[in-house]
């Protein structure tokens, strides 16, 4: 089975703190993807990954960036947390345009 | 710009009854994928049935099956014989040519005993 693991299920954080979110997949899949999941908004993509190394932004990438230097291992750093980036935070992964998402369990991220 | 509206921010159905989940899709893309994924109260985003826009049949995955009119950018979700399983937060989903998936704001099933 592909399995998507997140670092944390839950992690609560304090404002301007930076923040690490760690994402790994065991599939070799080529593509990785972060998004943020808001009631009455659904999922919206921050980043993705197509390659390592390469990176492009989603819908909404203000206050975000990421890290992918090894091929399984998609990171999604908040440089300084702000209250309203608190949220679920899902990562995901494919192995090519069109196929299946793989997600992980998600993270819930509070920051006071 | 490209977007996907489900209209039924929540939906309930009687268990061992069918339900249709509405969702319509907004792009210029001649060629691209359809999704619906569950999420239930776990978490766990799994995907339920896919669709590639070239195709002109229903897909169909046991008691799930889609209605698929491309012309009318519409790709609505049947669950036939409903289990209290299937209660979850459904996103209908597109993706194109650049890899990314732009999703609905999901429709919450309740399913009753």
């Amino acid at each position: 089975d592909v399995k998507v693991t997140q670092s944390s299920r839950y992690l609560v954080k304090r404002t301007g703190e930076k923040v690490f979110l760690e994402c790994v997949q065991d599939m070799d899949h080529e593509n990785m993807f972060w998004y943020r999941q808001d009631p009455g908004l659904g999922l919206r993509l921050i980043y993705f990954s197509y390659d390592v190394k390469m990176k492009e932004k989603g819908d909404i990438p203000e206050g975000y960036s990421v890290s992918r230097e090894k091929k399984e291992r998609f990171s999604l750093i908040l440089e300084s947390a702000s209250t309203n980036q608190t949220s679920m935070y899902l990562c995901a992964s494919d192995r090519g345009n069109g196929y299946e998402q793989y997600f992980g369990p998600g993270t819930r991220l509070t920051v006071t | 710009a490209q977007t996907v509206t489900q209209s039924q921010p929540e939906m309930s159905v009687q268990e061992a009854e069918t339900v249709t989940l509405s969702c319509t899709y907004d792009t210029s893309e001649s060629d691209y994928y359809l999704f619906w994924y569950k999420q239930p109260p776990s978490r766990q985003m799994i995907l339920v049935i896919r669709q590639e826009a070239y195709k002109q049949q229903n897909a169909t995955e046991n008691r799930f099956s889609v209605n698929f009119q491309k012309a009318a950018k519409s790709f609505s979700l049947k669950i036939s014989d409903s289990q209290l399983g299937d209660a979850a937060m459904y996103f209908c989903g597109w993706g194109g040519s650049n890899y990314k998936l732009t999703f609905g704001k999901g429709t919450l099933l309740t399913v009753n005993p």
